[in-house]
């Protein structure tokens, strides 16, 4: 059983739409849940990232982690086409060297 | 500020031969990370440093060996090159001790073994 699972995509919406992102996880050590947004030929950048269980909110985007059922959430409201990009999930494991466990990522695609 | 920069941003190399992916950071970052990248596929961590002088192995580490004599740079090397290390290569750093600090990723090093 693999670490993380992400759907992989591709995800295509229109411009305005909500978009959702999940992930599930097996390691229920994990505490800390890191969003990475990744633009063609660049780096992954954090996008946000959240404690244990529970919403956090920044700006259009608000994650969710539901500890009980190991589920990651990525929420994109009124998605703008400039939020065209690859979403990775990626617990972290706060023991060692602070490793991150992505997913796959999921692609974005939203259509002006 | 430079942030983590990688060099080359694209290679092509033969069979057999050797290669080094440099990376630096010049943020006093203590912690740094190899990963690799293969469409479909999340990053795996190869290596990983805690500070100048310590390494330790990841989750796929085979073909390739890591140094970090200083704080700033962590190169990767390949010594064979085979076609299964054709793929997308990122280093990242974070300042560990600090809270809880996300990892800063460079910008990649694309890597094609012909």
């Amino acid at each position: 059983q693999k670490e993380v699972e992400q759907d992989p995509g591709p995800l295509s919406v229109p411009e305005g739409a909500i978009v959702s992102l999940n992930c599930t996880y097996s390691n229920s050590a994990f505490q800390y849940f890191m969003w990475y947004r990744q633009y063609s030929r660049k780096g992954p950048e954090l996008l946000m990232y959240t404690y244990s269980s529970g919403n956090k909110e920044d700006g259009r985007f608000t994650a969710q982690v539901d500890k009980s059922s190991k589920y990651i959430s990525l929420f994109i409201r009124d998605s703008q086409p400039s939020d065209s990009a690859t979403y990775l999930c990626a617990p972290q494991d706060q023991t060692g060297a602070n490793n991150l466990f992505f997913g796959t990522g999921t692609r974005l695609t939203v259509i002006p | 500020n430079a942030g983590v920069t990688q060099t080359p941003k694209f290679r092509i190399l033969k069979i057999g031969q050797s290669m080094t992916l440099q990376c630096t950071q010049d943020m006093n970052h203590n912690y740094m990370y190899w990963y690799r990248q293969d469409p479909g596929m999340g990053l795996k961590l190869i290596y990983y440093s805690v500070g100048a002088g310590i390494t330790d192995k990841g989750e796929v580490p085979n073909g390739y060996n890591v140094s970090r004599s200083t704080t700033e740079d962590f190169p990767l090397r390949l010594e064979l090159a085979a076609p299964s290390q054709t793929s997308v290569y990122f280093c990242a750093s974070i300042r560990r001790g600090e809270g809880n600090q996300p990892q800063h990723f460079g910008d990649g090093t694309r890597l094609s073994i012909l």
